[in-house]
């Protein structure tokens, strides 16, 4: 069975500096994708960032960028230029790609506090 | 993406009574999904919404409890039954469209069971 940890319950960083947050998993298959989400106090689940397997190119979007490590299960979240609005909830989420699988595995989240 | 929204936003319940939570999308989605985040916890899978057909629950997870209807594509509707405190979570509704991958999620639904 696929399992996805994050070892760091929570991590601060200040405004304007930039935070990694880390995420390991573990699995059998070859082909599967990769997502953060963000979770602020609102509770809205909003999605970060994806990242497909078969793909070497690490994703990013805006400030959002990630290092897969696929050899290495390893899929960690960098954030640059941080933002008061960057305090939240983070979550890692596997999905596998098999036909019909639509099961997502959450890791237990990482807590992001921004310093002003 | 998909604008998603559940109601009631936040609810206090007496225990031994029920709850329905509703879910609606903006348009018409391929999977339907129901999740559970008790407090500071991450989330948990409690059933696909099948449409039309009896949702598929999770180990752990039990029609009789969380009853689930699906009646169309675009709405969902999960019920918590004769809860006691341990039911106290936040409920998300979440939806895959057409083959996509990604998930969406509702605002979720704060319950309160005392």
């Amino acid at each position: 069975a696929q399992t996805v940890t994050q070892s760091q319950p929570e991590m601060s960083v200040q405004e304007a500096e930039t935070v990694t947050l880390s995420c390991t998993y573990d699995t059998s298959e070859s082909d599967y994708y990769l997502f953060w989400y963000k979770q602020p106090p609102s509770r809205q689940m909003i999605l970060v960032i994806r990242q497909e397997a078969y793909k070497q190119q690490n994703a990013t979007e805006n400030r959002f960028s990630v290092n897969f490590q696929k050899a290495a299960k390893s899929f960690s979240l960098k954030i640059s230029d941080s933002q008061l609005g960057d305090a939240a909830m983070y979550f890692c989420a596997y999905r596998s790609a098999a036909s019909g699988t639509y099961k997502y595995i959450f890791g237990t989240g990482t807590r992001l506090k921004v310093l002003a | 993406s998909a604008v998603i929204s559940q109601k009631p936003s936040r609810d206090i319940c007496q225990r031994g009574t029920s709850l329905t939570i509703q879910c609606q999308v903006d348009s018409q989605v391929t999977m339907m999904f129901w999740y559970r985040q008790q407090p500071g916890q991450s989330l948990t899978l409690i059933a696909t919404a099948n449409q039309g057909s009896e949702a598929t629950y999770e180990s752990g997870f039990v029609i009789d409890k969380f009853p689930i209807s699906r009646p169309n594509l675009t709405f969902s509707t999960l019920t918590v039954s004769n809860m006691s405190p341990e039911d106290s979570s936040i409920y998300l509704c979440s939806v895959v469209r057409g083959w996509g991958y990604e998930q969406y999620f509702g605002p979720g639904t704060r319950l309160t069971v005392t």
